[in-house]
């Protein structure tokens, strides 16, 4: 079974800054890997995905993820912060296999922006 | 494109009466939805795969008899409480997979239900 590991549970950055959040994944198989952000009280967009290919991935709102297999690691990164990127973001794995493929999420980092 | 809808996005209801939770894709046709359920300042947990047609397939420990999952058409599918008890209460998160096979889940905007 894969496993995700959000391995910072709070950042706080200013704006303007860059930041990195990072996502580490287990798996015996290979996956499909997504982050999402959560805004208050809302369900969950997607900000970005890789399924093949290309291991830069870009998304939305200038964000940006790298694939990296050997250290199964998928880091997603903006270079500079704005006041409305404050929110909470999910990386999440899926396997590939047959069927419909289940998502496992991470616990979540809270993404902070100040002023 | 990919949009999601959850009615209602609010509910507050007794202990002992269901509630009904729709989700829909209102834009493309999902053959597969997924419910999820989130606590305060927690992870999404995933609670059920619904496929249309047939029946759900609930995750370890999700009674199914409780939370029933109706899946009837390609573009809606019902999520019921049934007995509610102040437990229940939870931030309740529908997502679709699109139908063409891209591995993809688009997430509802999420049902809040209090229990009183």
């Amino acid at each position: 079974a894969q496993s995700v590991t959000q391995l910072d549970s709070q950042v706080p950055v200013f704006e303007e800054a860059p930041v990195e959040l990072r996502c580490n994944y287990s798996s015996s198989v290979s996956v499909y890997l997504f982050w999402y952000v959560q805004y208050p009280n809302q369900g969950l967009q997607l900000l970005l995905k890789y399924l093949s290919g290309s291991t830069l991935v870009k998304g939305i709102n200038g964000f940006e993820a790298e694939f990296n297999k050997s250290q199964t690691s998928f880091h997603l990164r903006k270079p500079s912060v704005h006041i409305s990127d404050t929110a909470e973001y999910f990386c999440a794995v899926s396997e590939r296999l047959g069927g419909a493929q289940k998502l496992v999420f991470g616990q979540g980092t809270r993404l902070t922006i100040n002023p | 494109g990919a949009v999601v809808s959850q009615h209602p996005s609010w509910v507050i209801c007794k202990s002992g009466t269901s509630v009904k939770i729709e989700c829909r894709s209102l834009d493309f046709q999902a053959t597969t939805m997924f419910w999820y359920r989130q606590f305060p300042k927690q992870s999404l947990m995933l609670m059920a795969t619904s496929n249309e047609g047939s029946k759900a397939t609930y995750e370890q420990g999700v009674e199914k008899d409780k939370f029933l999952i109706n899946h009837a058409s390609l573009t809606l599918s019902t999520l019921t409480v049934t007995s509610a008890h102040p437990e229940d209460s939870s931030f309740y998160i529908c997502s679709a997979r699109d139908w063409t096979g891209v591995e993809t889940q688009y997430f509802g905007p999420g049902t809040r239900l209090l229990v009183l």
